[in-house]
């Protein structure tokens, strides 16, 4: 089974609705974090958290939201999705240590008509 | 913002060595990591400096220079598996203690 968990793995949908997207660890990390990507641009980070009760806004956080359930759970909600949006979004996990590097779910391929 | 800057593309042969440049301005330092990504997949880990000098990992190695703000990845014995996105990422101080992607560079090995 994979440490990092992302759900769904593909998703389709129109402007205006409201999306989730999930992720779940059993790497037992605090700090977990969104990114998105699109061609060229690289990783840019939406928001990310240090522990439950921690949230933190990234580069790009406008339009979006999250939630920190559990040590294990972060998830990340479009309000009203629009189709700039449509991107592939990660979700990473690492230790606290600035040694450690980051460990990425598959991803979720977003698309918005 | 983030200034870190990659080559976009490369090619290399198969067989051959490749070395992959990146470029950064911050303050507070704390670490260069280098991550591998297939198209369509997660990037994986490769290889972590944070102080001069170079990093060998089998066929990969990494170089940093923090004086110079400069690093690079390099590539031997060339693969056609090797064919992806390299990444760049700084973590520092002025980042939030975050990881700062640069835009990646994408490197096709040919027969």
């Amino acid at each position: 089974d994979a440490d990092v968990t992302q759900t769904p793995r593909n998703r389709i949908t129109k402007t205006g609705k409201r999306i989730m997207l999930e992720c779940s660890q059993t790497k037992g990390h605090d700090r977990m974090y969104w990114y998105r990507q699109d061609p060229g641009l690289g990783l840019q980070l939406i928001y990310y958290s240090f522990d439950v009760k921690d949230i933190n806004k990234g580069e790009i956080s406008d339009g979006y939201s999250v939630s920190r359930q559990a040590q294990a759970k972060f998830s990340l909600s479009l309000e009203s999705a629009i189709p700039n949006q449509t991107a592939l979004y990660f979700c990473a996990t690492s230790e606290d240590y600035s040694n450690q590097p980051q460990h990425f779910g598959d991803g979720t391929r977003l698309s918005i008509l | 913002g983030q200034n870190i800057d990659q080559p976009t593309e490369m090619t290399a042969t198969e067989g051959a060595i490749v070395q992959i440049n990146c470029t950064y301005q911050t303050s507070g330092f704390n670490g260069l990591f280098w991550y591998q990504q297939h198209a369509g997949e997660a990037p994986t880990f490769l290889s972590y400096n944070v102080l001069d000098g170079l990093e060998e990992k089998g066929r990969f190695s990494s170089f940093l220079s923090r004086s110079k703000g400069y690093s690079y990845l390099l590539l031997k014995e060339l693969q056609m598996k090797d064919s992806a996105s390299y990444l760049c990422a700084v973590r520092a101080e002025n980042y939030g203690q975050n990881f700062v992607f640069g835009p990646g560079t994408r490197l096709s090995v040919l027969p």
